[in-house]
């Protein structure tokens, strides 16, 4: 079965960073592109960044830009989001997903809060 | 780009068929017959059910149809079973900066 690990998630003050990660199995992890999508307490789904099978093309939603950094290690099979300069609006549950214009399997989600 | 528009709620008995719309502009869904939908039952993570507008994956039951018309996608799901019971979202992939953007989510619940 193909499956999608994340963990890194935690409380972080706002200004702090934390760095996500997801660990992919069962399934050829360099032929796909990845992505991450977000799910803030009670509210909806929103598309965060996605990266490329080789890493060479990157995309971020907008509210992100300059904060986030997603890559990935082909040889470890894994996925990362490094986030800097947290806001309390980037509290939420954070996915990650395989796929570009669509997306499965997703994994179990990793809480993020950010607060003092 | 703004969130795709859906109606935050849909219900129907045992049985019966339910649609739930999901609206957007042509640069929402552009050129390209990306639009997908995802099944969420409470503190899970969400279920993809129908891909490129109307296509179903493996395992997921055929009472789940997808279909497209104009800057509108639907989400039919027949034979309503309570285990139907979830939130509900569409996403469609434009293009533009190579992100998409999801529907606010409808509650469909079963009666």
């Amino acid at each position: 079965e193909v499956q999608l690990v994340e963990s890194g998630g935690g409380l972080v003050q706002p200004g702090g960073s934390l760095r996500l990660s997801c660990a992919a199995s069962t399934f050829i992890f360099s032929n796909y592109w990845m992505s991450w999508v977000r799910q803030a307490p009670g509210k909806g789904l929103e598309w965060v960044a996605n990266i490329k099978q080789d890493g060479s093309e990157k995309y971020y939603v907008d509210s992100v830009k300059g904060r986030f950094t997603i890559s990935r290690d082909n040889a470890k099979n894994s996925l990362y989001l490094q986030m800097n300069s947290l806001r309390a609006e980037d509290t939420a549950v954070y996915y990650c997903a395989r796929g570009q214009r669509n997306f499965a399997p997703w994994g179990q989600g990793t809480l993020v809060t950010v607060s003092s | 780009q703004s969130a795709l528009t859906q109606p935050p709620s849909a219900s129907g008995s045992p049985g019966q068929s339910v649609t739930i719309s999901c609206t957007g502009t042509s640069s929402d869904f552009g050129g390209y017959n990306s639009v997908s939908w995802y099944q969420q039952h409470p503190g899970k993570a969400p279920k993809l059910m129908i891909y490129e507008v109307n296509k179903r994956p493996s395992g997921v039951p055929d009472r789940f149809s997808g279909s497209k018309s104009g800057n509108t996608a639907s989400l039919t799901v027949s034979g309503l079973q309570a285990e139907d019971e979830a939130d509900y979202y569409c996403s469609s992939y434009a293009g533009s900066d190579n992100l998409g953007v999801f529907g606010g989510g409808t509650k469909l619940t079963v009666l």
